[in-house]
C-alpha cells in the first residue's frame, strides 16, 4: 500500500528553523517527482516545493532562499528543511506524490502542522 | 508566475443540483489543469487531470472541460458527500492552486 508519513511540526518562534519529513511506503521516492503544499489555518492551498528524481528542485517564490527540499533514498524519505521562518509560514504542510508520466498529485500525506509564533 | 482565479468562492446548493465551478488562469496554459477535492480535516484529492480526465476511482458525476485560459467543472447531480473545497491547479509553469471553491448543502 502506498502511504506517505509527514512528521516534524511544532511550535516555533519567528526566524527559527525545523525539518519536516515525508517517510514514504509502497513505492520509491527516488523514481518520483515528490512536493510539498501547505495550508494556512482557514486558507486555500499553496504549492511550496518539488524535487525531481534527479535531484532537480524548485521552490515556490514565497519560501525561495529560505526553504530547502532534499531527498534520502536510502532512507526513501523526502525532507523540507524550513529556515528564517515567519509567522506566515504557519499551516498545515502536506507531503505529496506526483504521479509518473501525468503532472498530478495522486498520493498525500496527512499533513504535519508548523505553527510560527513568539 | 500563473495565477489563477476561481468563482464562486463559496456556492449553497440542493442535493440533485446541478453545480458548476469556473477556473481561469492568468494566461494559456493549453489543458494543463487539474481539479482536486478537499473535505474537512482531510488532504486533498484528485477528481480530473489534464482538464477532462476523471480520476480512476472518483465517481462520474463529476467532470471537467476548458482549454487555454478557461475551465468548468462540473457536478452533474450533487450528494451529500461532495460537501467540501474543490481546487483548480495549473502545472504548465511549475504548479499553482486556485483560492479554492466552498460547496454546501442548501
Amino acid at each position: 500500500e502506498v502511504q506517505l508519513v509527514e512528521s516534524g511540526g511544532g511550535l516555533v518562534q519567528p526566524g527559527g528553523s525545523l525539518r519536516l519529513s515525508c517517510a514514504a511506503s509502497g513505492f520509491t521516492v527516488s523514481t518520483n517527482s515528490m512536493n510539498w503544499v501547505r495550508q494556512a489555518p482557514g486558507k486555500g492551498l499553496e504549492w511550496v516545493s518539488l524535487i525531481y528524481s534527479g535531484r532537480s528542485s524548485y521552490y515556490a517564490d514565497s519560501v525561495r532562499g529560505r526553504f530547502t527540499i532534499s531527498r534520502d533514498d536510502s532512507q526513501n524519505t523526502v525532507y523540507l528543511h524550513l529556515s528564517s521562518l515567519r509567522l506566515e509560514d504557519t499551516g498545515v504542510y502536506y507531503c505529496a506524490r506526483e504521479r509518473a508520466y501525468n503532472n498530478y498529485f495522486d498520493q498525500w500525506g496527512q499533513g504535519t502542522l508548523v505553527t510560527v509564533s513568539s | 508566475d500563473i495565477q489563477m482565479t476561481q468563482s464562486p468562492s463559496f456556492l449553497s446548493a440542493s442535493i440533485g443540483d446541478r453545480v458548476t465551478i469556473t477556473c481561469q488562469a492568468s494566461q494559456d496554459i493549453r489543458n494543463y489543469l487539474n481539479w482536486y477535492q478537499q473535505k474537512l480535516g482531510k488532504a486533498p484529492k484528485v477528481l480530473i487531470y489534464d482538464a477532462s480526465n476523471l480520476e480512476i476511482g472518483a465517481p462520474s458525476r463529476f467532470s471537467g472541460t476548458g482549454s487555454g485560459t478557461n475551465f468548468t467543472f462540473t457536478i452533474s447531480s450533487l450528494q451529500p458527500e461532495d460537501i467540501a473545497t474543490y481546487y483548480c491547479q495549473q502545472y504548465d509553469n511549475l504548479f499553482t492552486f486556485g483560492p479554492g471553491t466552498k460547496v454546501d448543502i442548501k
